[in-house]
């Protein structure tokens, strides 16, 4: 069976603190992404990662910053928490570039920051 | 600014009954269009990938049909089950590697 894991479902931090947020997938696939969802909105794409060392910005990228040393590992990493980083964060990976493939999902990390 | 719509945002319904709801999205540079089923502490799962104006999938008692020209995809459930209860996402490719995700519709089945 397929998966994507993500280190945590539930992490409460504090402003200021760094916080790393783990995904691994073990089905070999080129891309990876991070996500983060908000009431009320979609899920908006933060970052990407279509190779290992290689990543792109998404749609909001301020106040992260991405690691991907391996191909099965992307990283998310907030510099120093703020309380508007208080989400559900979403990593998901796809086999190949391209509107047409699907993304496999892991479970969420909902975030709390104090 | 591209946007893509789900309506409604949350809906219940009885056990068997059939329901459907809707994903708008720009009707210029189409590629696809993905379902995807969200169910409370799992993760999102797809459902369809659309791909032709017309298309039509079915998986079990779920299907979804897709209009490019006008920009709007249905999805519908036959027969809801508890089970059936999730969020239901849709998302836009608009590249490569982005999507635009809709705000998702809420299903709960009553028993």
């Amino acid at each position: 069976d397929v998966k994507v894991t993500q280190s945590s479902r539930y992490l409460v931090k504090r402003t200021g603190e760094k916080v790393f947020l783990e995904c691994v997938q073990d089905m070999d696939h080129e891309n990876m992404f991070w996500y983060r969802q908000d009431p009320g909105l979609g899920l908006r794409l933060i970052y990407f990662s279509y190779d290992v060392k290689m990543k792109e910005k998404g749609d909001i990228p301020e106040g992260y910053s991405v690691s991907r040393e391996k191909k099965e590992r992307f990283s998310l990493i907030l510099e120093s928490a703020s309380t508007n980083q208080t989400s559900m964060y979403l990593c998901a990976s796809s086999p190949i570039a391209g509107g047409y493939n699907e993304q496999f999902f892991g479970p969420g990390t909902r975030l709390t920051v104090l | 600014i591209l946007n893509v719509e789900q309506s409604p945002q949350s809906l219940h319904v009885q056990e068997g009954d059939s329901t459907n709801f809707t994903c708008s999205f720009p009707s210029s540079n189409f590629y696809a269009l993905h379902w995807y089923r969200w169910e409370t502490a799992k993760s999102p799962e797809a459902l369809f990938v659309m791909t032709l104006n017309g298309d039509e999938k079915k998986k079990g008692r779920i299907s979804a049909t897709l209009n490019t020209k006008e920009g709007y995809s249905y999805l519908y459930i036959k027969g809801s089950q508890p089970e059936d209860s999730a969020t239901y996402l849709c998302a836009f490719p608009t590249g490569t590697y982005k999507y635009i995700f809709g705000t998702g519709t809420r299903l709960k089945v009553l028993a």
